[in-house]
């Protein structure tokens, strides 16, 4: 069975540029999570989707960043336009119960 | 919100010797808990959870982990340390189930051959 799946693996932008990042969940898992490490702090959590509808968003830092699940398979990330402080790694997850399982995450530098 | 502490943010133990990296949480409620491994250039892998069940949870390749309510602590050991070990390692824990994870800064063992 594949694992939870991410694009690109590294993208490098200039600030106030436009990133998409996406996620593809591991197959029949309905929820869908987003989570940012930046260097040198903790994982923290942005966003869930429960199928295709936002389920809790709270930890999205701002209007900056949208996230997308069209049909609830596959979602997207963008972040426009992006400012230095939105360098890290972005972590997805999925899960069908209490555990959730992450992909390789996305490494995105902002200059 | 939830809390996770992780003690040191550095670990190093010499190949053979006992691994143990602390992980103490600040909820209320008995939490689901986990410990995640990511490899260099790798992804998130579990390595073990505690979902209510026996206190002394065993993992893959050779770890386990005790959950004390009365500590609020799960922290993580290996008997002997091999050099494939090396990586690092993060404690999370979740509330309920669907709920979002709440990490600590994790850490990161170093094994002295």
């Amino acid at each position: 069975e594949a694992g939870v799946t991410q694009f690109p693996s590294h993208s490098v932008i200039e600030k106030g540029q436009t990133v998409t990042l996406r996620c593809d969940p591991i197959s029949g898992h309905d929820n869908l999570y987003w989570y940012r490490r930046v260097m040198g702090k903790e994982i923290k959590f942005l966003l869930h989707f429960v199928k295709e509808s936002k389920q809790d968003e709270s930890g999205m830092p701002n209007n900056r960043f949208l996230a997308e699940r069209t049909g609830g398979t596959y979602s997207t990330l963008k972040v426009q336009p992006a400012e230095l402080e939105d360098s890290g790694v972005y972590f997805c997850a999925s899960s069908l119960s209490e555990t959730q399982y992450f992909g390789p995450g996305t490494r995105l530098l902002v200059l | 919100a939830q809390s996770v502490t992780q003690l040191g943010s550095h670990v190093s133990v010499s190949e053979g010797a006992l691994v143990l990296l602390r992980c103490n949480y600040s909820s209320s409620v008995p939490p689901y808990l986990f410990w995640y491994v990511q490899y260099p250039n790798q992804g998130l892998q579990l390595l073990l959870k505690y979902t209510s069940a026996a206190t002394l949870v065993k993992g893959i390749n050779g770890f386990e982990a005790e959950f004390k309510k009365s500590e609020t602590s799960f922290h993580l050991t290996k008997p002997s340390a091999h050099m494939s070990d090396a990586a690092e390692y993060f404690c999370a824990v979740s509330e309920h189930t669907g709920n979002q994870f709440y990490f600590g800064t994790g850490t990161s063992l170093t094994v002295i051959p």
